[in-house]
């Protein structure tokens, strides 16, 4: 069983389309952060979300931290093609080794 | 961007053969990391790094091991390679500051044939 649960694996959706993908667990975080790869790349951070309930926006991306720091969401409003990556959310551990767990992540393809 | 470069880019190698990775960061960061990524799996932590000469397993790291003789350098290197560690790897750190957000180096490919 994963530490972090990512949803859905793959979304292809039209430019203008607004979407939804989940990052849940049954751990409680003090943290969480959200990346976006792109094919060839490495991972860079969008965003951390520290307290329960927080919304963060970037954009058209905005991001949320459950109340209970379980789960966290991220809302695309009008995908662009420039949109497209995989989507993959993140925790530190809690032993101060500062090491980060990965979700699966989520693939985002945003068709012109 | 973070000045971090991987090196080499791109790899070829035989089963049973050793091979070093490099990792280079210009940014003084402590705390170094390699992961690797294979479909379904997203980002797995090999060995991590807090400090010179200060190492530690992650959760695949069977295979694998890691040296840090210098604060910009991490290399990891493979005992022996087989057909399963055919990956992506990726390089990241993390300051001591924040919430241990990481920046990644653009990652190296690596086949084992």
């Amino acid at each position: 069983t994963q530490l972090l649960e990512q949803s859905p694996q793959f979304l292809s959706i039209q430019e203008g389309e607004n979407l939804t993908v989940y990052c849940n667990s049954s751990s409680v975080f003090s943290s969480l952060q959200w990346y976006r790869q792109e094919p060839g790349e490495g991972p860079v951070l969008l965003v951390t979300v520290v307290t329960g309930g927080e919304v963060k926006k970037l954009k058209r991306l905005t991001f949320q931290f459950g109340d209970a720091r379980k789960d966290s969401s991220l809302h695309i409003t009008a995908a662009q093609p420039g949109d497209t990556g995989l989507y993959l959310c993140a925790v530190a551990g809690d032993t101060g080794r500062r090491a980060l767990t990965f979700g699966s992540g989520t693939r985002l393809q945003v068709q012109p | 961007d973070a000045g971090i470069t991987q090196s080499p880019r791109h790899k070829v190698t035989e089963t049973g053969t050793p091979v070093t990775l490099r990792c280079h960061q210009t940014e003084n960061h402590r705390y170094m990391y390699w992961y690797r990524q294979d479909p379904g799996h997203g980002l797995r932590l090999i060995h991590y790094s807090y400090g010179v000469k200060d190492t530690d397993k992650g959760e695949v790291s069977d295979g694998y091991s890691v040296s840090r003789s210098k604060t910009e350098d991490f290399l990891l290197t493979l005992e022996s390679a087989t057909s399963s560690q055919t990956s992506v790897y990726f390089c990241a750190i993390s300051g001591d500051r924040g919430r241990a957000e990481a920046f990644f180096g653009q990652g190296t490919r690596l086949t084992v044939v």
